[in-house]
């Protein structure tokens, strides 16, 4: 069955800082995707970046960026020089295959708090 | 780009009521419709599957009498929580998938619906 593992609860950083958040997966399927989602206080899933499993190649877009290592499982999202827009709650998620069917799990999800 | 419009955003019902929640894709095909559960500074726990015109199939532990959920067509899914009580009450929100016309990045969310039983 997949797993998603966000072992970080709760961040909290400055203004400016940059931040990292960490994601871990597990899957018996060879051809899967991952995603982050930024959920703010009002609720609302923000889509980020997917990913599939064939393409390790890290991403850039603005202050955001993606590192996949396949090796260790790992879907790592880090925010640069963060803002206080960034405070949210970020989920990693796993889906399996690409069947329209195939179901989303998500990680227990990191709270981020950036203050000024 | 792929929209779910999902409605109501907030609903406040007495203990025992019932309460739909409505899901339309407006501008694809949503051949299968996740529903999904918030609980309070937790994760998002999936609840059922469902494809159009099919049976709904629910995830272990999620009680299919309480929870009706029907997708009688491409684009409409409804989410009924029959003899709502309090430990009803969380953040349910939707996710389609579809073929055509599908956004590029596959699962599109409603907006999600607060519900407190009172």
């Amino acid at each position: 069955a997949q797993k998603v593992t966000q072992a970080q609860t709760e961040i909290s950083v400055v203004e400016k800082e940059d931040v990292t958040l960490d994601c871990v997966y597990e899957t018996r399927d060879t051809t899967y995707y991952l995603f982050w989602y930024k959920q703010p206080p009002s609720g609302e899933l923000v889509f980020l970046i997917r990913r599939n499993s064939f393409d390790e190649q890290n991403e850039i877009s603005g202050r955001y960026s993606w590192n996949f290592q396949k090796s260790t499982s790992s879907f790592n999202f880090t925010i640069t020089a963060s803002q206080v827009v960034d405070s949210a709650v970020y989920f990693c998620a796993l889906s399996e295959n690409t069947g329209t069917a195939s179901k989303l799990t998500f990680g227990t999800g990191t709270r981020l708090q950036v203050t000024l | 780009g792929a929209v779910v419009s999902q409605h109501p955003s907030r609903v406040i019902c007495k203990s025992g009521t019932s309460v739909k929640i409505e899901c339309r894709s407006l501008d694809f095909q949503a051949t299968t419709m996740f529903w999904y559960r918030q609980f309070p500074k937790q994760s998002l726990m999936l609840m059922a599957t469902s494809n159009e015109g099919s049976k709904a199939t629910y995830e272990q532990g999620v009680e299919k009498d309480k929870f009706l959920i029907n997708h009688a067509s491409l684009t409409l899914s409804t989410l009924t929580v029959t003899s709502a009580h309090p430990e009803d009450s969380s953040f349910y929100i939707c996710s389609a998938r579809g073929g055509t016309g599908e956004g590029p990045y596959g699962y599109t969310f409603g907006s999600g619906t607060r519900l407190t039983v009172v």
